[in-house]
């Protein structure tokens, strides 16, 4: 079965300070996608970043990163240099098929809230 | 506007109301998707159009009723509601090519619909 596991419900950083959140995934498809999102008190996910199963380096947008390590199945998100304005929840997914069909779906985590303390 | 809009942002409501949430997307996709988010619980797929074909429903209650009437525009329709469907209901879109699930087709959310049943 797919699943995506995030172990931290809560952590806090000061501001300026990197930060890891931690994402393990399950799947027996050797084809999948990993996303990660943000989700500020006002609701909205936004699309952080995407790591691909096949991708050979580890993806990197602005100050965020993914750390990939396949073999042990985890797809870290690396906040650098935190801001008062990334504190969030912050949820892990991963796209696998469903059914086998051409729509495929994103299997969500229950995600970790960020607090940024000045 | 741009990228996925939805109405209303908040909707209070009685168990023997009907109402209707709408989702609009501006990004030119061929896929949206409903979602629901629960107090801790992990966001849930409930239903996914493709190309305004309906392609899976997640096991989702009658209560609730989908409709697209074109790759722009998604309603889900509310009756007979009970206290425990309050939460925030999610739009997302993408563009789907078919691929696997290792393809790169990003889901872009709306900002919610916030829905208390009394």
């Amino acid at each position: 079965a797919q699943k995506i596991t995030q172990t931290q419900p809560g952590m806090f950083v000061q501001e300026k300070e990197a930060v890891t959140l931690d994402c393990t995934y399950d799947t027996s498809d050797p084809s999948y996608g990993l996303f990660w999102y943000k989700q500020p008190s006002s609701g909205e996910m936004i699309f952080l970043i995407y790591q691909g199963s096949y991708d050979q380096q580890n993806a990197t947008e602005g100050r965020y990163s993914l750390n990939f390590q396949k073999a042990r199945k985890s797809a870290n998100l690396v906040i650098s240099a935190s801001q008062l304005g990334d504190s969030a929840m912050y949820f892990c997914a991963m796209r696998a098929p469903w059914h086998g069909g051409a729509t495929n779906k994103l299997i969500f985590g229950t995600g970790t809230l960020l607090a940024v303390q000045p | 506007e741009t990228g996925v809009t939805q109405t209303p942002r908040h909707l209070v409501m009685g168990m023997t109301n009907k109402k209707s949430l709408k989702c609009e997307q501006h990004l030119g996709h061929n896929a949206m998707y409903w979602y629901k988010q629960s107090a801790k619980k992990p966001l849930e797929l409930m239903f996914v159009y493709n190309f305004k074909e309906q392609t899976e429903n997640n096991s989702v209650p009658s209560r609730f009723s989908p409709e697209c009437p074109n790759s722009s525009h998604l309603f889900l329709h509310l009756h007979t509601l009970q206290p425990e469907d309050s939460a925030l209901y999610l739009c997302a879109s993408s563009q789907e090519v078919g691929g696997r699930g290792g393809s790169t087709e990003t889901q872009y959310f709306g900002p919610g619909t916030r829905l208390l049943v009394l």
